[in-house]
């Protein structure tokens, strides 16, 4: 079974606009982190927000925010006012305590239009 | 502070050669992961080590193999290189190992087995 899942392959949205990216995850653990990642066409993995199991506030880093949903083990990326060199792709990543090896969505491909 | 390095950005070998690639982390971090990324199977988990031991192991064959240093470099050694070890190898570096700990990217090494 998919431990992450990230169900949009590919979105469009417009520049300035709020763009939300979906991820879902399935684990057994009580303690765990969620990660996401951004990956420019360039290759290099750029960390952009954390959210650790425990944590009861949504993380925030700038723009980014991170919609944590504990019950529906879903942890959404929010972008604010997007720009154009937000065109890249979205991994979501997971780990748990119980393995702490990085597991990682398939990604989410975005493409701001000016 | 300078973020992770990779050595080399590129390389072309040939089936049945053996590469080494190497990573520099962040100055300061002790733990070292290392990545496979393909268009097919997406990001995949190979090794983590830190301080010098292998904590953990994803599931690719006994070709793949690592080692740390006391410095926290790290090097990654493929034997008998097939096809379908072309790929980008992501090595990141974090402080410590374990939910908590975000980890930093290299901006990778592109392997072409031919």
């Amino acid at each position: 079974a998919q431990k992450i899942t990230q169900t949009q392959p590919g979105m469009f949205v417009q520049e300035k606009e709020a763009v939300t990216l979906d991820c879902t995850y399935d684990t057994s653990d009580q303690s765990y982190g969620l990660f996401w990642y951004k990956q420019p066409s360039s290759g290099e993995m750029i960390f952009l927000i954390y959210q650790g199991s425990y944590d009861e506030q949504n993380a925030t880093e700038g723009r980014y925010s991170l919609n944590f949903q504990k019950a529906r083990k879903s942890a959404n990326l929010v972008i604010s006012a997007s720009q154009l060199g937000d065109s890249a792709m979205y991994f979501c990543a997971m780990r748990e305590v119980s393995n702490y090896q990085l597991i990682w969505g398939a990604g989410t491909k975005l493409i701001i239009k000016p | 502070k300078a973020g992770v390095t990779q050595t080399p950005r590129y390389l072309i070998k040939t089936r049945g050669q053996q590469v080494t690639l190497s990573c520099s982390p962040i100055s300061g971090h002790r733990s070292v992961s290392w990545y496979q990324q393909t268009p097919g199977q997406g990001l995949q988990f190979l090794f983590e080590y830190f301080s010098e031991t292998q904590r953990n192991k994803g599931n690719f064959p006994g070709r793949f193999s690592g080692r740390q240093f006391s410095n926290s470099r790290s090097e990654m050694n493929v034997s008998t290189l097939e096809l379908g070890d072309s790929a980008l190898y992501l090595c990141a570096s974090s402080l410590g190992t374990g939910i908590l700990y975000e980890q930093y990217f290299g901006p990778g090494t592109r392997l072409t087995v031919t």
